[in-house]
């Protein structure tokens, strides 16, 4: 069972590049999201899903495009890459849904990373 | 002030030393409440959930105060694995069942 899956692990760009992380769980979990994360900083939310073809912006969206065609499997988009962006990306996912008062639905599952250098 | 606070550290503690981390949050409508690990350049980890009458896991106990707004990670007999970053994580009112992540408290624990 391999939880979340980030591809790729690391990755170089130039300024003005583009470049699609791919975020995928076989957990079957209904919501799904992107964070970053930057020294001093924690973690902070870039975007995250409710469920197939729902997106929503979170702290940190300006700069990131996101989708969720299939439920499995959540892509983070950067048009053109600034220095700025660097950074460590982490994809999670969580059960979500209807359950009422259950702290089991709101635990985040990470996956291992992607470190971004944009130069 | 920020929505979840803590103190970075680090702590240098002996093997089998106990330590406390603190951790206070800003919303007082906060519905859930977590401690994660961090190991250096991995994913965050739940450690464990927090329960409003306090639970433990093992050499972890974990507190609520929801009236100081504050959650506690005790951590007895230390062992040398624990050394780690423990991140303090809230979950507020809004949608989409959002986590607001502390920076994180660095603990070393030494021979």
């Amino acid at each position: 069972n391999a939880g979340v899956t980030q591809t790729p692990k690391f990755r170089v760009l130039k300024t003005g590049q583009s470049m699609t992380l791919l975020c995928a769980q076989d957990m079957n979990h209904e919501y799904m999201y992107w964070y970053r994360q930057d020294p001093g900083m924690g973690l902070r939310l870039i975007h995250y899903s409710v469920g197939e073809g729902t997106t929503a912006k979170g702290e940190v969206p300006d700069g990131y495009n996101v989708s969720r065609l299939k439920k499995q499997n959540f892509l983070l988009g950067l048009e053109s890459a600034a220095p700025s962006q660097t950074s460590v990306y982490f994809c999670a996912s969580s059960r979500g849904g209807a359950v009422r008062n259950s702290l089991a639905k709101n635990i985040q599952y990470f996956g291992a990373g992607t470190r971004l250098s944009v130069l | 002030r920020k929505e979840v606070e803590q103190d970075p550290g680090p702590f240098n503690v002996p093997e089998g030393a106990t330590v406390a981390f603190n951790c206070t949050y800003s919303n007082s409508a906060s519905q859930s409440f977590f401690w994660y690990r961090q190991d250096c350049r991995k994913e965050p980890k739940l450690l464990m959930s927090v329960y409003s009458s306090g639970n433990e896991d093992g050499r972890f106990t974990a507190q609520l105060n929801r009236a100081s707004q504050y959650i506690s990670l005790l951590i007895r007999d230390s062992k040398l694995s624990d050394s780690a970053t423990y991140l303090c994580v809230v979950k507020g009112t809004g949608g989409g069942n959002k986590l607001t992540f502390g920076t994180g408290t660095q603990l070393k624990v030494e021979l």
